[in-house]
């Protein structure tokens, strides 16, 4: 069985502050997917980022970065310089490749980012 | 900018009564996920389609719920009779896969259900 845990329910923090998002997930198979999706108060869930497994480079886009790392089963979110249209809820997923398409998420962290 | 659109956005409905929640995948996508969200529960999988065929409804209450995708363009979920306890978010989404796998799944807005 796969499982996603986002052990951060709740995090604040100040504008400008940098923030990291803690995704660790399991599963036994070799091949998988990671995604990241973010929730704003309006409530659609906005695709972020899809990783594959056998792709352990980091990526950055603006003022976000992902950090994949296979041996601690994690898959890390940091957004730079926080603002506040940052605040939402941000989902880690994991979608394994016994399993056909179905994503198992995580039960997401909520990000406040206050002035 | 290729959008998956729902309707309704927001439904109220009295106990017993049907709903019918409407999807618009993104074109060229060949699959369809339904998805309902509770605070309780969280993201759950209700049921998906690969080039309309249903795949997996394993997520969904049989007795009440239904989906099907009379089309490309359109993907359905019903409810009935509802239920107070399916208040909840529901959500479609949409995505491409060739492998049967991996594919990102793009969400739409959502309908907001309450049912009295």
């Amino acid at each position: 069985a796969q499982k996603v845990t986002q052990a951060q329910t709740e995090i604040s923090v100040v504008e400008k502050e940098d923030v990291t998002l803690d995704c660790v997930y399991e599963t036994r198979d070799t091949t998988y997917y990671l995604f990241w999706y973010k929730q704003p108060p309006s409530g659609e869930l906005v695709f972020l980022i899809r990783r594959n497994s056998f792709d352990e480079q980091n990526e950055i886009s603006g003022r976000y970065s992902w950090n994949f790392q296979k041996s601690t089963s994690s898959f890390n979110f940091t957004i730079t310089a926080s603002q506040v249209v940052d605040s939402a809820v941000y989902f880690c997923a994991l979608n394994v490749y016994g399993t056909a398409s179905k994503l198992t998420f995580g039960t997401g962290t909520r990000l406040q980012v206050t002035l | 900018d290729a959008r998956v659109t729902q309707t309704p956005r927001h439904k109220v409905t009295e106990m017993g009564q049907e709903v019918t929640m409407r999807c618009q995948p993104i074109l060229g996508h060949n699959t369809v996920f339904w998805y309902r969200q509770t605070m309780m529960q969280g993201l759950e999988l209700l049921a998906y389609f690969r080039n309309r065929a249903p795949l997996d409804d394993s997520g969904m209450p049989k007795d009440r719920f239904s989906a099907e995708m009379p089309d490309a363009t359109l993907a359905t979920l019903k409810i009935q009779p509802s239920e107070p306890r399916d208040s909840a978010v529901y959500f479609c989404a949409s995505g491409f896969s060739a492998s049967g796998v991996g594919e990102t799944q793009y969400f739409g807005p959502g309908t907001r259900l309450l049912v009295l």
